[in-house]
């Protein structure tokens, strides 16, 4: 079982339409991040939000942290194929500790 | 932010033997973290190497299969051994600095 759970798993879209990503935990975080993950790279960091209710915006790209700080979503506006990845979550539970991972949602935007 | 070299970047191994993955990151870091990511899936933390002392392994990894080394604060090496097609996965290394997980472009491991 996984400490943070990802849903959905895969999600398919048409360039221009909307997506969420849902991040739940029933434990608490300290601060959660959110990843994007190409083929053949690294993950690459999207946005670190650590203050419950907190909402973030880059761009097209939404993120919130839930008021009790133990769920997080992302919400992408009017998706583009650029978007295609994997999108992680990861949470830590006080600073400096090591990052836990959810099982990712693989995210595909056709034109 | 932190730059990560990572080799090889992929390689095909027979079942048995061994592959040892490098990591050489552009400036000292007291932690390096070895991630295993089965394909489609996510990060499962395999061991965090600390510089001058032994790696502390997650549950369901163990030294023996998993060894690493840490020779200085740049550079750390992890062996995956004795390999079987279970071990086809990619291997990342990763660093934290500033809030952020930097990672390796990855090892893309195949056994046959």
């Amino acid at each position: 079982t996984q400490l943070l759970e990802q849903s959905p798993q895969f999600l398919s879209i048409q360039e221009g339409e909307n997506l969420t990503v849902y991040c739940n935990s029933s434990s608490v975080f300290s601060s959660l991040q959110w990843y994007r993950q190409e083929p053949g790279e690294g993950p690459v960091l999207l946005v670190t939000v650590v203050t419950g209710g907190e909402v973030k915006k880059l761009k097209r790209l939404t993120f919130q942290f839930g008021d009790a700080r133990k769920d997080s979503s992302l919400h992408i506006t009017a998706a583009q194929p650029g978007d295609t990845g994997l999108y992680l979550c990861a949470g830590t539970k006080a600073a400096g500790n090591k990052l836990t991972f959810g099982g990712g949602t693989r995210v595909l935007v056709k034109p | 932010s932190a730059v990560i070299s990572q080799k090889p970047s992929r390689d095909i191994c027979q079942r048995g033997t061994s592959l040892t993955i490098q990591c050489q990151v552009d400036s000292q870091v007291t932690m390096m973290f070895w991630y295993r990511q089965q394909p489609g899936q996510s990060l499962t933390l395999i061991a965090t190497a600390n510089q001058g002392s032994e790696a502390t392994y997650e549950s369901g990894f163990v030294i023996d299969k998993f060894p690493i080394s840490r020779p200085n604060l740049t550079f750390s090496t992890l062996t995956v051994s004795n390999m079987s097609p279970e071990d086809s996965s990619i291997y990342l290394c990763s660093v934290y600095r500033g809030g952020e997980a930097f990672f390796g472009q990855g090892t893309r491991l195949t056994v046959v």
